[in-house]
């Protein structure tokens, strides 16, 4: 079992839609949750970053954490064409002393005009 | 703005082939890290450095060695390529060394191709 699932999609919404995107995770360990956005042929840049239970707002983009599901989420409202790449999520915790980050696989979103 | 610099975008290489990826940071991280990315797999960890000099493997080691003579330079090594190394690698760097936080920068990446 891999310890960070994300569903790759990809993911086609019409502009003006809200966008949930969506990850679990099995390792209790993870204490600090990210989302990266990766437009294409450009490398991740971070977006939102969370360490508790609960919602982050920044514009048009929230981020959800629920640590006794193992469920992170990100919402993206009134979705533009610009929102168009592959979302990373991310997770961070100590594993055997180090802190590491672990990557979901990225869904592939596609906003259109 | 912290700007991670990766030399090659596009690498065509012939199996066999020793191959160098360079990695340069502007913002006196501590911190830089190999990865590549394969569709379906995600991100993956090839190797980490902390400090000049310093390394250690990350998940898959094998068939790469890197360098980090200068703090703001990470090189990845391939010591004789091979067609399951065609990936997207990417570098990336970070300020806190070890602790919980510190954001990663990533470098817009190095495609490699072996053929």
């Amino acid at each position: 079992q891999k310890e960070v699932e994300q569903d790759p999609g990809p993911l086609s919404v019409p502009e003006g839609a809200i966008v949930s995107l969506n990850c679990t995770y099995s390792n209790s360990a993870f204490q600090y949750f990210m989302w990266y956005r990766q437009y294409s042929r450009k490398g991740p840049e971070l977006l939102m970053y969370t360490y508790s239970s609960g919602n982050k707002e920044d514009g048009r983009f929230t981020a959800q954490v629920d640590k006794s599901s193992k469920y992170i989420s990100l919402f993206i409202r009134d979705s533009q064409p610009s929102d168009s790449a592959t979302y990373l999520c991310a997770m961070k915790g100590a594993t055997s002393g180090t802190y590491k980050y672990i990557f979901g696989t990225g869904t592939r979103l596609k906003v259109l005009a | 703005d912290v700007k991670v610099t990766q030399s090659s975008r596009y690498l065509v290489k012939r199996t066999g082939e020793k191959v160098f990826l360079e990695c340069v940071q502007d913002m006196d991280h501590e911190n830089m890290f190999w990865y590549r990315q394969d569709p379906g797999l995600g991100l993956r960890l090839i190797y980490f450095s902390y400090d000049v000099k310093m390394k250690e493997k990350g998940d898959i080691p094998e068939g790469y060695s890197v360098s980090r003579e200068k703090k703001e330079r990470f090189s990845l090594i391939l010591e004789s390529a091979s067609t399951n190394q065609t990936s997207m690698y990417l570098c990336a760097s970070s300020f806190q060394a070890g602790g919980p936080t510190g954001e990663l920068f990533f470098g817009e990446g190095s495609r490699l191709t072996v053929l």
